[in-house]
C-alpha cells in the first residue's frame, strides 16, 4: 500500500537555524498538510496546500514557516528561524480528494520529531 | 470554530473485554466526517474508522464500531474484544468544511485518549 514518507525521522537543530522538513506524499494525492504535536498534547494544524498554493493556514502557521512543493513529489515545511517552542513532531499528510463527499481520508506520514537546543 | 473534547485522558482494559472512547464536538456545519486515528507509542498516526454525517448508520470496521449521535454531537468509538496490540493514543477528529461544503481538509483533533490493554 502506497504510504507518506517524511524525513529525517529526527532532527536536532540549534535555536536560530532553519530547518527543513521533507514528505513525499503518495504519488496520485492532490491535497498536502501539515500537523504538528507537541509532546504530549494534541495534533494541531498548521497549513494544508492545494494547486501549488496554500489553501488554509493556522495562526501557528506565522511568517516564520512556508511550505512548498519544489518538484512533483516532494512536499516540504521550513521554519526560517527556530524557537525552542518549535520542538514538536511535525506530521505530514496527504489526500487525493479534498471535497466533503468523498470518502478518502488523509494518510499521515510518521512524523519528523525535530528537537530545538 | 470546530471543537473536539476528549474527557478520558485514559482508560485501560482486560484483553478480550469490550471498551468505550468518548468523544464530543462542537460545529455549525450540517455535513463533516469525523474520523478516530491510533497513534501507537511509535508516534505513527493511522486511521481507524470514519463516520459521514449525513449517514444515520454507525461505522464499523472488524473489531470498532462507533455510536454516532449526530443532535448530541457525540461521537465514541468502541472496541470490542480488545488486543495487546491496541495500546495507543486514540485521537477523535473532526473534518472541516468550508461554506461550499467542500474541504481543503483541516481536521481538529481532540486531546487524546491513552488507552492501555492488560493481559
Amino acid at each position: 500500500e502506497p504510504e507518506v514518507t517524511q524525513t529525517p525521522s529526527h532532527q536536532v537543530t540549534q535555536m536560530g537555524q532553519e530547518v527543513i522538513l521533507r514528505c513525499v506524499p503518495i504519488s496520485n494525492h492532490l491535497y498536502f498538510y501539515w500537523y504538528r504535536q507537541i509532546l504530549g498534547q494534541k495534533v494541531e494544524f498548521l497549513v494544508s496546500f492545494y494547486n501549488n498554493e496554500i489553501s488554509e493556514k493556522s495562526e501557528i502557521f506565522d511568517d516564520q514557516f512556508s511550505v512548498e512543493r519544489p518538484d512533483g513529489s516532494n512536499f516540504t515545511l521550513k521554519i526560517r528561524s527556530t524557537k525552542l517552542e518549535d520542538s514538536a513532531m511535525y506530521f505530514c499528510a496527504s489526500s487525493d480528494a479534498g471535497r466533503i463527499n468523498s470518502n478518502q481520508p488523509q494518510h499521515f506520514g510518521d512524523g519528523t520529531r525535530l528537537s530545538i537546543l | 470554530a470546530q471543537t473536539v473534547t476528549q474527557s478520558q485522558p485514559e482508560m485501560s482494559v482486560q484483553e478480550a473485554e469490550t471498551v468505550t472512547l468518548s468523544c464530543t464536538y462542537d460545529t455549525s456545519e450540517n455535513n463533516y466526517y469525523l474520523f478516530w486515528y491510533k497513534q501507537p507509542p511509535s508516534r505513527q498516526m493511522i486511521l481507524v474508522i470514519r463516520q459521514e454525517a449525513y449517514k444515520q448508520q454507525n461505522a464499523t470496521e472488524n473489531r470498532f464500531s462507533v455510536n454516532f449521535q449526530k443532535a448530541a454531537k457525540s461521537f465514541s468509538l468502541k472496541i470490542s474484544d480488545s488486543q495487546l496490540g491496541d495500546t495507543a493514543m486514540y485521537f477523535c477528529a473532526h473534518l472541516h468544511t468550508n461554506a461550499g461544503g467542500t474541504s481543503y481538509g483541516k481536521l481538529t483533533f481532540g486531546q487524546g485518549t491513552i488507552l492501555t490493554v492488560h493481559p
